[in-house]
This record gives structure tokens, C-alpha cells and sequence, in this order.
């Protein structure tokens, strides 16, 4: 299947500052790559998703701002949190889908934990 | 917009027992999919669907497409102890579309 991965799998960070996570998709290329964020006990919300070579589309209430993503090339997306505060702390998930017109799916990777000291 | 019931939304068995969790939409759906996630990890794909009434099997799991196109079922044969996690639909109303997600089941299997 495919594979997606995420760097890194776990930041810490203090209040204030910025973080970025990066998603590949390793062995396919991706147009369209889509972030999650997940809290504990709670199903995935979707963010935004990232498309290659033009502005992401932000979910409802998602401040574009504060979550920078960057779909540089045709296996990269990066989310970048500005000035994290400890309520941005949570779990963060990409996901791609290969080029399927007719069966579409989604993979996911392997996810990044934030905390915001 | 879009609703997902997931159900039930936690599950304890006996190693051994089948599992069956089901999930409905408001609206149909063109593909239905299902995953599971471990604690700290992404979801992994576990069985994609993509026609109504497609009935799909991988090992000991067996998902099938609502001939309505607004439900999906998953069913968990002789259980294991590793198929201990929560386990998410997703669906997707028309090519393209963002997924939409169920609530999760929460499995736990009893050695």
C-alpha cells in the first residue's frame, strides 16, 4: 500500500514559538494532501486540505494564519503552527491520496504530538 | 452539513467472539472506508469500498457497502487480542470530496 510519513513524530515546544511538521508521500506523488487534528478520545477533524502548487483550503473556524501550509512539490506538505499557545497542543495527521480517479482513498501518516509548554 | 453515525461506540469481547460496528450517513456516499488506529498512531487502512453492495474482505475482517449508499458495516471475525484499538469509517460523498468520519468504536478484546 501506500506510504505516508511525518516528521517528526513528537515535538515539544514553548508558548510563543513555531513548529513545523512535514508529510511525505513516499512512494507515490500527491496532489492533493489533507491535515488533520485530533484530540484525545475524539475522532479527526479535518484542517485543511493542501494542494500542490496553489493556496490550501481551510476548514470552517481554522485560522489560516496560525496554520501555515506549504504543498511545495508533488510529495510534501508542510503545516507550520505560529505562535503555538498550549491549547494548539494535540495530535497532528497527513494524509494523501495517490492518483485514482475512480477509486480514491486516503493513507495516513503516522501522526505528530504537540505539546505547547 | 454531513452527518456519520458510528455505532456502538465502545465494544467489549471475549478473544475469540465476532465483532460487528456499523456506520450510517445522511447523505450517500460513493465510497466508504474503513481504518483502525493504535494509541499515538495514524489510522491504517483496513478495507476500502467503493460500489453499493461490494462486500470486501481482508483476513478476518469483512466491510460491505449499503445498497442504499447511506450505510456501512464491519464485522470482526474470531477476535484477537490485537485487534484491540478504535476503529473510524470515513465516507466520501462524490469524487474528490473530503472525507467525513465516523466517531470511532472503542474494541477491547479480553484474553
Amino acid at each position: 500500500g501506500a506510504v505516508v510519513s511525518q516528521h517528526p513524530s513528537w515535538v515539544i515546544c514553548k508558548s510563543g514559538t513555531s513548529v513545523k511538521i512535514e508529510c511525505r508521500s513516499l512512494d507515490f506523488q500527491a496532489t492533493t494532501m489533507f491535515w488533520y487534528r485530533q484530540f484525545p478520545k475524539q475522532s479527526l477533524m479535518l484542517m485543511a486540505t493542501s494542494n500542490e502548487g496553489s493556496k490550501a483550503t481551510y476548514e470552517q473556524g481554522v485560522e489560516k494564519d496560525k496554520f501555515l501550509i506549504n504543498h511545495a512539490s508533488l510529495t510534501l506538505s508542510t503545516l507550520t503552527v505560529t505562535s503555538a499557545h498550549p491549547e494548539d497542543s494535540s495530535f497532528y495527521i497527513c494524509s494523501a491520496s495517490p492518483p485514482r480517479v475512480m477509486r480514491e482513498t486516503q493513507y495516513f501518516g503516522p501522526g505528530t504530538r504537540l505539546l505547547v509548554l | 452539513g454531513q452527518q456519520l453515525n458510528q455505532s456502538p461506540q465502545s465494544m467489549f469481547i471475549q478473544e475469540g467472539e465476532d465483532v460487528s460496528m456499523n456506520c450510517t450517513s445522511s447523505s450517500i456516499f460513493n465510497t466508504w472506508l474503513w481504518y483502525k488506529q493504535d494509541p499515538g498512531e495514524g489510522p491504517v487502512l483496513l478495507i476500502a469500498l467503493y460500489k453499493a453492495g461490494e462486500l470486501t474482505s481482508n483476513g478476518r475482517l469483512t466491510a460491505q457497502f449499503g445498497i442504499t449508499r447511506k450505510d456501512s458495516f464491519l464485522n470482526i471475525s474470531a477476535s484477537i487480542p490485537s485487534d484491540v484499538g478504535i476503529y473510524f469509517c470515513a465516507g466520501r460523498e462524490t469524487s474528490g470530496s473530503r472525507l467525513t468520519f465516523g466517531e470511532g468504536t472503542q474494541l477491547t478484546v479480553n484474553p
